[in-house]
């Protein structure tokens, strides 16, 4: 159980074109989502956090206008790379937890974006 | 702010070695530990999670052990296979927080 999916996999897309890429937990209901980001050789940033219904709540230095976060449903979270741009090429990771503050949270397997 | 250090940054073993993964943090009041394996191009997958009361946990080959006090946790794997060849990260989850905080990881090679 615990599953998390992420789609696409991987996406190519032109600069200045927007691209959305969606979390899923397919076996449970995460009341909370969280958005990472890897550059190659670092470890993962935590970009945003995601409550149900919410406003999401953004790290220091990450653009919220920029990248556009929606948790409408308590399986369904989505991250929108707005006006990319070639530094926005990474790899974008997301993961979820259930109400419980003991939950551990349970990543999905990624998506590689490149901005052209 | 809390700080995750792995070492080392890469390893390379025969196969058959056993060997240790060593994750440090600058902040121990944790709430739990995370060990996550990294395929390259690929997702994580959880590998052992040890609570803040817990001193280890085994999984297999796999065993994880967390000394909050001195804010320490070694992986060790026991019997290293070439598939085991993958980065390993270690994640640090403080007390009455959700926000983890990953180390840079160590990327194993194991030999044939």
């Amino acid at each position: 159980g615990a599953v998390v999916s992420q789609h696409p996999s991987w996406v190519i897309c032109k600069s200045g074109t927007s691209v959305k890429i969606e979390c899923r937990s397919l076996d449970f209901q995460a009341t909370t989502m969280f958005w990472y980001r890897q550059f190659p050789k670092q470890s993962l940033m935590l970009m945003a956090t995601s409550n149900e219904g919410s406003k999401a709540t953004y790290e220091q230095g990450v653009e919220k206008d920029k990248f556009l976060i929606n948790h409408a449903s308590l399986t369904l979270s989505t991250l929108t790379v707005t006006s990319a741009h070639p530094e926005d090429s990474s790899f974008y990771i997301c993961s979820a937890k259930r109400l419980a503050a003991w939950d551990e949270q349970f990543f999905g397997p990624g998506t590689r974006l490149t901005v052209l | 702010k809390q700080e995750v250090t792995q070492i080392p940054a890469a390893l390379s073993v025969p196969e058959g070695e056993n060997l240790v993964l060593n994750c440090s943090f600058t902040d121990s009041a944790i709430y739990n530990l995370q060990w996550f394996r990294q395929d390259p191009g690929k997702g994580l997958t959880s590998l052992l999670l040890i609570q803040s009361s817990q001193r280890e946990q085994t999984s297999g080959r796999l065993n994880a052990s967390l000394d909050k006090s001195s804010g320490r946790s070694t992986l060790y794997i026991a019997a290293s296979q070439p598939g085991d060849s993958a980065t390993y990260l270690c994640a640090v989850r403080p007390g009455g927080y959700q926000k983890v905080t990953f180390g840079i990881g160590t990327k194993l090679q194991v030999i044939p």
